[in-house]
């Protein structure tokens, strides 16, 4: 069936540096997205979300860019911190399905000091 | 965005024994809960949607009869896992639905771990 997925299971980075982590997902109708922070053994957390009728979504050091053309979205963090380290999920919705999500299989974020 | 809470955070049980978990939305009414379970490095494996004061939908291949759902009022929602066996061993975590957005706002999780 169609599902949301990643390009790459663990990503690391400098301390400071930018990070990148990328979520390709296949349900054309899908209309809305978000990305949530899992720590070790806690519960996700909600990071951003950004419906399709946008591209780019921007919070508090994150941003979340939607292309729907090749149905890819990704989470940006800027001046990547220690606190920032976990898994990162992506979510899709789709619009006649309430609150349902399907989610990705998430990136470990290990960020250097 | 909402505020969940679960109880217990960790259980160990012996096999063959039940055990509740309690889902609660602390600052909103929720018609709709969902409940998960997450394996070790794995990603969150949907088991079913609590709705209030009816019956919970289950996934595919998930046991309605293993896994009892009761969501009776519009902040609590319990997930009792009956004859639990170590191969339920799990991360249990519920989430609650925002009806102004289609958002899941996720509770802390619960560590079963059966001996």
């Amino acid at each position: 069936g169609e599902s949301v997925g990643l390009h790459l299971p663990t990503l690391s980075v400098q301390e400071g540096d930018n990070s990148i982590i990328n979520c390709a997902y296949s349900n054309s109708a899908s209309d809305y997205f978000i990305w949530y922070k899992q720590e070790s053994g806690k519960g996700p957390q909600f990071i951003i979300d950004i419906r399709s009728n946008m591209d780019k979504r921007q919070g508090q050091r994150v941003t979340v860019l939607l292309n729907k053309t090749v149905k890819h979205l990704s989470l940006q963090i800027a001046a990547t911190q220690p606190g920032d380290s976990a898994v990162y999920f992506c979510a899709e919705n789709i619009g006649d399905a309430g609150n349902m999500l399907t989610f990705g299989g998430g990136t470990r974020l290990m960020v250097k000091p | 965005g909402a505020v969940v809470s679960q109880h217990p955070s960790w259980v160990i049980c012996k096999s063959g024994t039940s055990v509740k978990i309690e889902c609660r939305s602390l600052d909103f009414q929720a018609t709709t809960m969902f409940w998960y379970r997450q394996f070790p490095k794995q990603s969150l494996m949907l088991m079913a949607t609590s709705n209030e004061g009816s019956k919970a939908t289950y996934e595919q291949g998930v046991e309605k009869d293993k896994f009892l759902i009761n969501h009776a009022s519009l902040t609590l929602s319990t997930l009792t896992v009956t004859s639990a066996h170590p191969e339920d061993s799990s991360f249990y975590i519920c989430s609650v639905g925002a009806v102004y957005t289609d958002t899941q706002y996720f509770g802390p999780g619960t560590r079963l771990t059966v001996l």
